[in-house]
């Protein structure tokens, strides 16, 4: 069965730091993808990795994959308050139709 | 582009009772999925349904059902409802999720059993 874990659960950092969300999960993956949800609110699609060595970049954020290691990273630069929300990553296994969700980081950028 | 549409937006019922949420997808898209949403369990999958045939279904209990009309709108049914049930529930439309490059998401529905 295919387990997806996120680290860190929490993640409080300061407006204008760096800092990387980690997504191992425990088989051979189809693709992984990043969402974004807002207190109350539903998921946001943030990026798709479809490959290994996959980066996709978005503002602030940038996502890559690495199959080998079985790793999603979800880096963030130079951080600012809209970005506070909590991010989720999911993974599709080979012959599954559906996804399943990591834990969840819930990020706070203080000012 | 319309986007997803759940209704209702909040629910609360009483334990024993039933209740029926409803998902309409993006237009042309032919693919809805449902997930469970609790602080306790986080996300977890329900069910998919893609030209109203139910292609997966997570690990929940029978009293968890749901099914996909023509127009591909889909409903979930929750029978006998239990406090441990209240969660927000969320739909996903594609046109082949998750196989497609992007699934979106709709705002959900807020049960609450009491």
């Amino acid at each position: 069965e295919l387990k997806v874990e996120q680290n860190p659960l929490f993640l409080s950092m300061q407006e204008g730091k760096n800092y990387t969300i980690y997504c191992n999960y425990s088989t051979t993956s189809d693709r992984l993808y990043w969402y974004r949800q807002d207190p109350g609110k539903s998921l946001e699609s943030l990026f798709v990795l479809l490959s290994n060595g996959a980066v996709k970049q978005e503002g602030r954020l940038m996502a890559s994959l690495d199959t080998k290691a079985r790793l999603s990273t979800l880096h963030i630069t130079a951080a600012v308050h809209d970005l506070s929300a909590t991010y989720f990553c999911a993974s599709l296994s080979f012959g599954n139709e559906k996804l399943t969700f990591g834990t969840g980081t819930r990020l706070t950028i203080i000012p | 582009k319309a986007g997803v549409t759940q209704t209702p937006r909040y629910l609360i019922k009483t334990r024993g009772q039933q209740v029926t949420l409803s998902c309409s997808p993006i237009s042309g898209h032919r693919s809805v999925s449902w997930y469970q949403q609790t602080p306790g369990q986080g996300l977890q999958f329900l069910f998919e349904y893609f030209s109203e045939t139910q292609r997966n279904k997570g690990n929940f209990p029978g009293r968890f059902s749901g099914r996909q009309f023509s127009n591909s709108r889909s409903e979930m049914n929750v029978s006998t409802l239990e406090l441990g049930d209240s969660a927000l529930y969320l739909c996903a439309s594609s046109l082949s999720f998750p196989r497609s490059p992007q699934a979106f998401f709709g705002q959900g529905t807020r049960l609450t059993v009491v």
